[in-house]
């Protein structure tokens, strides 16, 4: 059974930090690239940014709204991929998703996480 | 970035009958390979999002024959033949020919 399980969410201050974690198993972690996916009521489905995988150099990109604040990394040997999220503000308050793509051109993002909610508040 | 527009926002819909969901991008998602980089997936209540339809036009795998896409270029339908119960949530269109990834604002589908 494939599972993408999220955590290390929760409650934080505006300015504040924290890092989440995508857990995968039931499929070869080192063939996917990793996207995370936030979802508010508000602004629907956001994709923040994404990493490759190692032949294609770990490549990481970040949508405008989070570049410079967040961080993607992977640990291939853990098959866990993470999100760094620094200075956050009210507008990154959301359900965070980790999914997966097979690292080939036409692959489409075929799993998804259950999700961890990030809110950010004062 | 690429924009994506759904309709209907909401689509109350009796079990047995069709069910018709439109999305419009405002660029061709149709590249080179001869692929429309555009994709298809359903939010349950409670749920994360599931893959239905890749590619424009093919189902995942699991996904009942009820369901399909069609479209090409900036024009995508996804048709399910005779919905129920368990058709009931989200339905979002998504593009990946260019990011960011851009999605759809959804579509909720209810029962009467």
């Amino acid at each position: 059974e494939v599972q993408l399980v999220e955590s290390g969410g929760g409650l934080v201050q505006p300015g504040g930090s924290l890092k989440l974690s995508c857990a995968v198993s039931g499929l070869r972690f080192s063939d996917s690239a990793i996207q995370w996916v936030r979802q508010t009521a508000g602004k629907g489905l956001e994709w923040v940014g994404r990493i490759k995988t190692k032949p294609r150099n770990y490549a990481t990109i970040y949508a405008a709204s989070v570049k410079g604040r967040f961080t993607i990394s992977r640990d291939d040997s853990e098959n866990t991929a993470y999100l760094q999220m620094n200075s956050l503000r009210t507008e990154d308050t959301a359900m965070y998703y980790c999914c997966r793509r097979i690292d080939t051109p036409g692959s489409p993002v075929d799993y998804w996480g259950q999700g961890t909610l990030v809110t950010v508040s004062s | 970035d690429i924009v994506m527009t759904q309709s209907p926002l909401s689509l109350p819909v009796t079990p047995g009958e069709p069910a018709s969901i439109s999305c419009t991008s405002s660029q061709s998602l149709l590249y080179s390979d001869g692929y429309n980089y555009f994709h298809w997936y359903l939010q349950k209540p409670g749920q994360s999002p599931q893959l239905l339809i890749y590619l424009g036009s093919n189902r995942a795998s699991g996904v009942p024959d009820r369901f399909s896409g069609s479209g090409s270029g900036t024009d995508f339908t996804l048709k399910i033949s005779r919905v129920e119960a368990e058709d009931v949530g989200v339905y979002y269109c998504m593009q990946d020919l260019q990011l960011p990834l851009t999605f759809g604002g959804g579509t909720k589908v209810e029962i009467k």
